[in-house]
């Protein structure tokens, strides 16, 4: 059983341009959610994908988007990057949308914005 | 979902028991509690949960004082890997989405 992958691990980029970040879901699960965590804060919800739709949103201006692909695979998309934009990027799967549903973190991606 | 106040801090010998505190005074009554901990620079870890019931796994326990306004998480024999920060989360149990908050977390210090 594979666990959750992120790509890439680091990537660096400038104010104003857009970035797309990759998670791979653990092998059966349905659902992913993606988190911001800014250095020495816990995890931030970004918004949760169920069978390639948008299944609950945190507090993030639409510039955040995503997308879920039909093997359950998704995508980050953050346009216009903002210097706090800044963060680990983690993503998580789970085999349900619940809450009650386990959620497996990946190791997450470091998006530095300069 | 409830909101959770932990110590910033701990320390822990190796080998002893480590006892993290959570308040979670305003929960309601269909709220677990749910204990996640990030290893430096890794993905966060599920490691228990729990709705009023004492609960035990091969990780950790967690005891929840009967009126459910605060709950502790055990590791029984800390190791040095034990090092991480540590998120107590309250949550409901019937949400559609897996929503979780993550407060600031407790870093316990394992220490040989």
């Amino acid at each position: 059983e594979t666990g959750v992958t992120q790509s890439p691990t680091h990537l660096i980029k400038t104010r104003g341009q857009q970035v797309t970040l990759r998670c791979s879901s653990q092998s059966g699960h349905n659902t992913v959610s993606w988190y911001q965590q800014a250095l020495g804060q816990g995890p931030q919800f970004i918004f949760q994908y169920y069978r390639e739709e948008e299944n609950g949103r945190g507090n993030f201006p639409p510039r955040f988007s995503g997308l879920q692909f039909p093997n359950y695979s998704s995508e980050l998309n953050v346009n216009a990057l903002e210097l706090d934009d800044s963060a680990l990027y983690l993503c998580a799967s789970s085999s349900g949308s619940f809450s009650y549903n386990e959620q497996f973190f990946g190791p997450g991606t470091r998006l530095t914005v300069l | 979902d409830a909101k959770t106040t932990q110590p910033p801090s701990m320390d822990c010998a190796e080998g002893r028991a480590a006892n993290l505190p959570c308040n979670h005074s305003t929960i309601s009554g269909n709220e677990y509690v749910y204990w996640y901990r990030q290893i430096h620079s890794q993905g966060p870890q599920y490691i228990i949960h729990g709705l009023k019931n004492n609960e035990t796994n091969e990780m950790a326990s967690l005891i929840i004082t009967e009126d459910r306004k605060s709950s502790t998480l055990i590791l029984p024999h800390a190791t040095l890997r034990d090092t991480a920060v540590y998120y107590c989360i309250v949550r409901r149990g019937s949400s559609n989405t897996g929503k979780l908050i993550f407060g600031q977390g407790t870093t316990l210090q394992v220490k040989p």
